[in-house]
């Protein structure tokens, strides 16, 4: 069956560093996402990308965060200037239609600043 | 705006106990409705969905009922294994044309003890 991957695992960083994380969606897929998910707390939404832009963000994906597709296959979330609040699971998902139909999601990158 | 309601957890229960997970939403219109299942180390999975009021959804032996008139997806399952340990989420996709964003429940810890 058909996967989201997700890499790195687990990525520790230093308050204050760039991180990207790096997600690889289904390949028929249209639209992608990011969401993160606080240790023990709600899976909260971050952003959609659909047909090379976003098309929805949330509150929480302020001017730190940034999505690029860059090359047609990966599909990332950088952090500019990570801080200790945005130590989170994060999940990339993707789905083919719209997400009335549900969506696929990835394991997941743990991120941890110290 | 849209929102899912979940059981508080954690909740435990021996092999072979009958589950319910009770989940209520609250949304504008009849949204198609899922629920997604968060194994150990792992990312979110689909676990089964229903598209419209009275559809049941199921899966590995788990159910639930759009019930239109009591706003509610409850997950049953009729007799827990051990592998069901897992974190449960209810979710909503969006009714609004272009959004793009799933409402996800808090979650629900299960543990089933041998």
């Amino acid at each position: 069956e058909p996967e989201v991957t997700q890499t790195p695992s687990h990525q520790v960083t230093q308050m204050g560093q760039e991180v990207i994380l790096r997600c690889v969606p289904i390949s028929n897929h249209l639209y992608f996402y990011w969401y993160r998910q606080i240790l023990g707390q709600k899976v909260e939404f971050l952003v959609s990308f659909y047909n090379n832009e976003i098309s929805e963000k949330s509150e929480i994906f302020d001017d730190q965060f940034s999505v690029e597709r860059p090359d047609g296959s990966n599909f990332t979330l950088k952090i500019r200037s990570t801080k200790l609040e945005d130590s989170a699971m994060y999940f990339c998902a993707s789905s083919e239609r719209t997400a009335t139909y549900g969506y696929t999601f990835g394991s997941g990158t743990r991120l941890t600043v110290v | 705006g849209d929102s899912v309601t979940q059981m508080e957890g954690p909740v435990t229960l021996s092999e072979e106990a009958f589950l319910t997970i009770n989940c209520t939403y609250t949304a504008t219109g009849y949204p198609s409705l899922f629920w997604y299942v968060q194994y150990p180390g792992e990312g979110l999975q689909l676990l089964l969905k229903a598209t419209k009021a009275d559809d049941k959804g199921s899966n590995k032996g788990f159910e639930a009922t759009y019930r239109k008139e009591t706003t509610s997806f409850h997950l049953e399952k009729g007799s827990v294994q051990v592998s069901d340990s897992a974190v449960y989420f209810c979710a909503l996709p969006p009714l609004i044309q272009g959004a793009q964003k799933l409402v996800f429940g808090q979650g629900t810890r299960l543990t089933i003890n041998p």
